[in-house]
């Protein structure tokens, strides 16, 4: 079955870094999202991309879907200390099989 | 508006007992589905349906677990009986179909089966 093998698995930065994380995929994904989830919630999405080489901004937050379909970046610039959480990956294949396949995830800490 | 909505936010049974979680999706979506989280294997998806018919069943780990979505505004997860292992988080998500996959999450259900 598909695997998204995320990277990585935890940072600890200082407020003001910026950050990079990414995910990679085992077969070609038609969709990544990038979610975030703070302690006691549900994931919230925070962005989304559907094509290849697309590059989408929310606010600090930037995301690429790779050229090869099989990977995708998420950036968070000048972090802030409510930037800590979790952060997953998830793809899907498209078509009708709307299953979407997500990251083990990437703790975020961020020292003030 | 309001988003989906989950309940219990948390349970603690005992072992063998019947649990019952409860979700209520978005207005307007018509894709509903369940998702286990655990610490060792992520966010595992169980169950999903679309248009109040259940299309793909394969994640539900074994018999004792079952979902049924009667309306568009309502779905239930029942483990019967339940298990020490089945002690996760469980999240009820949906979405437009046509929305390539943005799913709105739930807050949780966090179940504890002493």
């Amino acid at each position: 079955g598909q695997q998204l093998n995320q990277s990585p698995q935890s940072m600890f930065i200082q407020e003001g870094e910026d950050v990079s994380m990414n995910c990679t995929s085992s077969s070609i994904f038609n969709t990544w999202l990038w979610y975030k989830q703070d302690p006691g919630e549900g994931p919230v999405l925070l962005i989304a991309l559907y094509k290849a080489g697309e590059l989408t901004s929310n606010g600090r937050l930037t995301a690429q879907f790779g050229i090869t379909r099989k990977d995708s970046f998420l950036n968070i610039s000048a972090s802030i200390p409510s930037d800590v959480g979790i952060y997953f990956c998830g793809g899907n294949s498209g078509g009708s099989n709307y299953k979407l396949t997500f990251g083990k995830g990437t703790l975020l800490t961020v020292n003030p | 508006d309001a988003g989906v909505i989950q309940s219990p936010r948390h349970e603690v049974t005992e072992m063998g007992q019947e649990v019952t979680l409860r979700c209520k999706p978005i207005s307007g979506h018509n894709s509903l589905f369940w998702y286990r989280q655990t610490m060792m294997r992520g966010l595992e998806l169980l169950i999903y349906f679309n248009n109040n018919v259940p299309i793909d069943d394969s994640g539900m780990p074994e018999d004792r677990f079952s979902a049924k979505m009667p309306n568009a505004s309502f779905s239930t997860l029942k483990i019967q009986p339940s298990e020490p292992r089945d002690s996760a988080v469980y999240f009820c998500a949906s979405s437009l179909s046509g929305s390539y996959n943005e799913q709105f999450f739930g807050p949780g259900t966090r179940l504890t089966v002493l």
